[in-house]
């Protein structure tokens, strides 16, 4: 199994650029999630889906942030306008059903916005 | 308020030394709970995850504990080796619906 897959590993932006950040789950799972991780907050939930429909999207920051997954095999991640207190490593995660089961992370987007 | 603390926040031990980390949390209802070990530079990997009714769990030289009474875990870690270096992250769910992450443990292992 390949595990979740992350794309970009690295991103290095200007501030008001657009970010899309890019996620496939591990095949059969059924919940994808969104989190990031700052040394000061540690690792926080943006959003999480089941079944492609966004369950709990209380964790996104702002308007500037949004989430989609057009099907079950791939999701996105966008921040537009991005600002300097966006930096931070963007991690994607999956599980066989919601938050009971364990919870596969992938490899991690760090994030820069200059 | 639903919380999950960890201590100590850094240790340090030599090489094949044994090393035990806590993780005390007030949450409510009480789902399960999960070890997460984080190299630096990736993704957290999970070691362990216990339901009320268990109170140890191993992975190899992890063992992991869960006192549901005293709402505590522990992690000991047997023989640490210097790949043991990493983060180790305590996770209890709370019902079906939330995570609530620890802060973390930072181990290094000096040979």
């Amino acid at each position: 199994d390949a595990g979740v897959i992350q794309s970009p590993r690295h991103e290095v932006t200007e501030m008001g650029q657009e970010v899309t950040l890019r996620c496939k789950p591990i095949s059969g799972h059924n919940s994808l999630f969104w989190y990031r991780q700052t040394m000061m907050r540690g690792l926080e939930l943006l959003i999480y889906f089941n079944n492609n429909v966004p369950i709990d999207d209380s964790g996104m920051p702002e308007d500037r942030f949004s989430a989609k997954m057009p099907n079950a095999s791939f999701s996105t991640l966008k921040i537009q306008p991005s600002e300097p207190r966006d930096s931070a490593v963007y991690f994607c995660a999956s599980s066989l059903q919601g938050l009971i089961d364990t919870i596969y992370f992938g490899e991690g987007s760090w994030l820069t916005v200059v | 308020k639903n919380q999950v603390e960890q201590s100590p926040q850094s240790l340090i031990i030599l090489e094949g030394k044994n090393c035990t980390l806590q993780c005390n949390y007030t949450v409510s209802p009480f789902s399960n709970l999960r070890w997460y070990k984080q190299d630096t530079g990736r993704g957290p990997v999970s070691l362990t995850i216990m339901t009320f009714s268990e109170n140890t769990k191993s992975n190899g030289r992890y063992t992991a504990t869960l006192d549901a009474d005293t709402k505590q875990s522990s992690l000991h870690i047997t023989a640490s080796q210097l790949s043991d270096s990493a983060s180790y992250i305590c996770v209890v769910s709370v019902g079906t619906d939330k995570l609530i992450f620890g802060t973390g443990t930072r181990l290094q292992v000096f040979p």
